[in-house]
């Protein structure tokens, strides 16, 4: 089984500062990982996700997340934000085994960006 | 590509009463997914089909809870006998068998559930 933890339930941040939202895994077998972002009132959207090779994935909107094994992380940052960054960001594995195929999500991080 | 649908969108119904949610995945897609959010909570997975088989379901879905597939393309879950507990968003979502796209689960807006 795996297990999301996002420590930071709400992120609040001045626009144009940067942010790190942070997210640690836990399980036994190999995964899959992955950022998603509900905008309010909107439904949940794949950001930027990790399969393999490069360990430094980007999303088109300027976030990128490092997978990092050793410390089981796989955070998301932004060098800048922007008013229109703020919704709740959800972090998630899924296990490689092809048999299954459940996302694990964590409680999200609910970033705020303030003018 | 309209995106994955689900109806209704909103659902009151009284403790002990039966109800039943639809999501129609993107056309084409072959998986699909049922996962249900609490206030605060990320989502939790509660089952999905590969085609009309369901293939994995969770400890989250008691005996009450039904989904079917019947010719692999929209999908139902039934709750019977609601409880206060249910109260949640229900979320579909479905995903491409087609290369590098078929990690990546395509959710639609939810169904929320009001159990009076």
């Amino acid at each position: 089984a795996q297990s999301v933890t996002q420590l930071d339930s709400q992120v609040p941040v001045f626009e144009e500062a940067p942010v790190e939202l942070r997210c640690n895994y836990s399980s036994s077998v190999s995964v899959y990982l992955f950022w998603y972002v509900q905008y309010p009132n909107q439904g949940l959207q794949l950001l930027l996700k990790y399969l393999s090779g490069s360990t430094l994935v980007e999303s088109i909107n300027g976030f990128e997340a490092e997978f990092n094994k050793s410390q089981t992380s796989f955070h998301l940052r932004k060098p800048s934000v922007h008013i229109s960054d703020t919704a709740e960001y959800f972090c998630a594995v899924r296990a490689t085994d092809t048999g299954r195929r459940a996302l694990t999500f964590g409680s999200g991080t609910r970033l705020q960006v303030q003018p | 590509d309209t995106g994955v649908s689900q109806d209704p969108r909103h659902k009151i119904t009284k403790r002990g009463q039966n109800v039943t949610f639809r999501c129609d995945p993107i056309s084409e897609h072959n998986r699909l997914y049922w996962y249900r959010q609490t206030l605060g909570q990320g989502p939790e997975f509660l089952t999905y089909f590969q085609n009309e088989a369901q293939l994995e379901k969770s400890r989250l879905l008691s005996d009450r809870f039904s989904a079917e597939r019947p010719k692999g393309s929209f999908s139902t879950l039934e709750i019977q006998r609601t409880e206060q507990g249910d109260s949640a968003m229900y979320l579909c979502a479905s995903s491409s068998k087609r290369g590098g796209d078929q990690e990546t689960q395509y959710f639609g807006p939810g169904t929320r559930l009001l159990v009076l």
